[in-house]
């Protein structure tokens, strides 16, 4: 079964563009989530998707914008780029919500260098 | 704020011996822990969960042990191998914020021979 993909692998902009990364969930699953990993630290939760719904969101300005589409794939898209958002994206799907307890499973993430 | 956070942020460990992680976290709402394996270059991999009305879960070579009077999370890696080299996170998912796992800032494990 094939995991949680995302592209492209690497992606370099420069400070004030916009940047669009690709996330497809793994097979059957309906929720899809996105998390910033800048370097040095832990993840800090982004956006989560669920049935082409945004259903929470993190403590980020709202350059930061997504969206999920019917075959479940997301796209995270970041706005007015600035240099700290030079950071490792991670997209992470779980089966049909069923309350607190859903696995989250990650793609390997798309490495964001803003100059 | 309230943040999942982990005591050691380096562990050394030498191959075959048990390896633990240690993960502090501050809000008694959590209902759900998960820890995470992130090896250079790799998204995060799923290793083991455990809900709040359990204190110890085991899976292959690894145990999760939850004490929630002290809000304590812990990972025990039995007979580490070279492989288990990585960071390990743990993870919460708040019982007031569904979908969204608040992360601990990791602890990098270094397996020598």
């Amino acid at each position: 079964e094939a995991g949680v993909t995302q592209s492209p692998t690497h992606l370099i902009k420069t400070r004030g563009q916009q940047a669009t990364l690709r996330c497809s969930p793994i097979s059957g699953h309906t929720s899809v989530y996105w998390y910033q990993q800048a370097l040095g630290l832990g993840l800090q939760f982004l956006l989560w998707y669920d049935e082409g719904e945004e259903r929470n969101r993190g403590n980020f300005p709202p350059r930061f914008s997504g969206r999920q589409f019917p075959n479940y794939s997301s796209e995270l898209n970041v706005n007015a780029l600035e240099l700290e958002d030079s950071a490792l994206y991670l997209c992470a799907s779980s089966p049909v919500y069923s309350g607190v307890y859903n696995e989250q499973f990650f793609g390997p993430g798309t490495r964001l260098t803003v100059l | 704020g309230e943040s999942v956070g982990l005591h050691l942020p380096t562990l050394s460990v030498q191959e075959g011996d048990n390896s633990i992680i240690n993960c502090a976290y501050s809000n008694s709402a959590s209902d759900y822990f998960i820890w995470y394996k992130q090896e250079s270059g790799k998204g995060p991999q799923f290793i083991i969960d455990i809900r709040s009305n359990m204190d110890k879960r085991q899976g292959q070579r690894v145990t999760v042990l939850l004490n929630k009077t002290v809000k304590h999370l812990s990972l025990q890696i039995a007979a580490t191998q070279p492989g288990d080299s990585a960071v390990y996170f743990c993870a919460e998912n708040l019982g007031d914020s569904w979908g969204k796992l608040q992360f601990g800032a990791g602890t990098q494990v270094v397996v020598t021979p």
